[in-house]
């Protein structure tokens, strides 16, 4: 089974500065991918950043960059240069086999991380 | 062009009704999935549809089934509500039968469901 853990229920930043998102992750499968979603108080989930398994560079997208170390499997989202728009629920998710070995995918969530940024 | 459109966004029940939601994916996308989002939690996987079939289903009770339709939109229906069902139910979609590890999911606003 897959397991997403977010160990930080909240974080703080000041405006500018950047900030870390803990996120590690637990799978037995091969092939998987890990994804960071943020989630306004409008409740849509946005897609930010995503990483394979498989790719050997960290993924990058503006001003956000996925850490992933896969033998510690962790997968930290690096937010750069906060602003007061970020301010949001994020969450951790792997895309992995619905069943083992199977071919159809499906997102497993971490609890999520409440980030606060401060003017 | 539009997102992904759920409607309605809030919806209040007692328990024991049943409740039909709804979810229209982005234009060209042939695959939705619904989700289950409690208060304070992730969201958890309910079903994944691709042309009208079934293709993968989450550790939820039989009281919860869905449908795709030929235009691809899909319904979420939950028969005998129980208090523990409120939550926030999301609709995304992609373009792919298969989602594949690396298939990014286009999340709706949601359907905010309260069981009294």
């Amino acid at each position: 089974a897959q397991k997403i853990t977010q160990t930080q229920p909240g974080m703080f930043v000041q405006e500018k500065e950047a900030v870390t998102l803990d996120c590690t992750y637990d799978t037995s499968d091969q092939s998987y991918g890990l994804f960071w979603y943020k989630q306004p108080s409008s409740g849509e989930m946005i897609f930010l950043i995503y990483q394979g398994s498989y790719d050997e560079q960290n993924a990058t997208e503006g001003r956000y960059s996925l850490n992933f170390q896969k033998a510690r499997k962790s997968a930290n989202l690096v937010i750069s240069a906060s602003q007061l728009g970020d301010s949001a629920m994020y969450f951790c998710a792997m895309s992995a086999p619905q069943n083992s070995g199977g071919s159809n995918y499906k997102l497993t969530f971490g609890k999520g991380t409440l980030l606060t940024v401060n003017p | 062009d539009a997102g992904v459109t759920q409607s309605p966004t809030h919806l209040i029940k007692t328990r024991g009704q049943q409740v039909t939601l709804r979810c229209s994916p982005i234009s060209g996308h042939k695959s939705v999935s619904w989700y289950q989002q409690v208060l304070g939690q992730g969201p958890q996987f309910i079903f994944q549809y691709y042309e009208k079939e079934e293709r993968g289903r989450g550790n939820f009770p039989d009281r919860f089934s869905a449908r795709q339709f030929p235009n691809y939109s899909s319904e979420l229906n939950v028969n005998a509500l129980l208090l523990g069902d409120s939550a926030l139910y999301l609709c995304a979609s992609s373009t792919q039968a298969k989602q594949g590890s690396g298939e990014k999911l286009f999340f709706g606003s949601g359907t905010q469901l309260s069981v009294l």
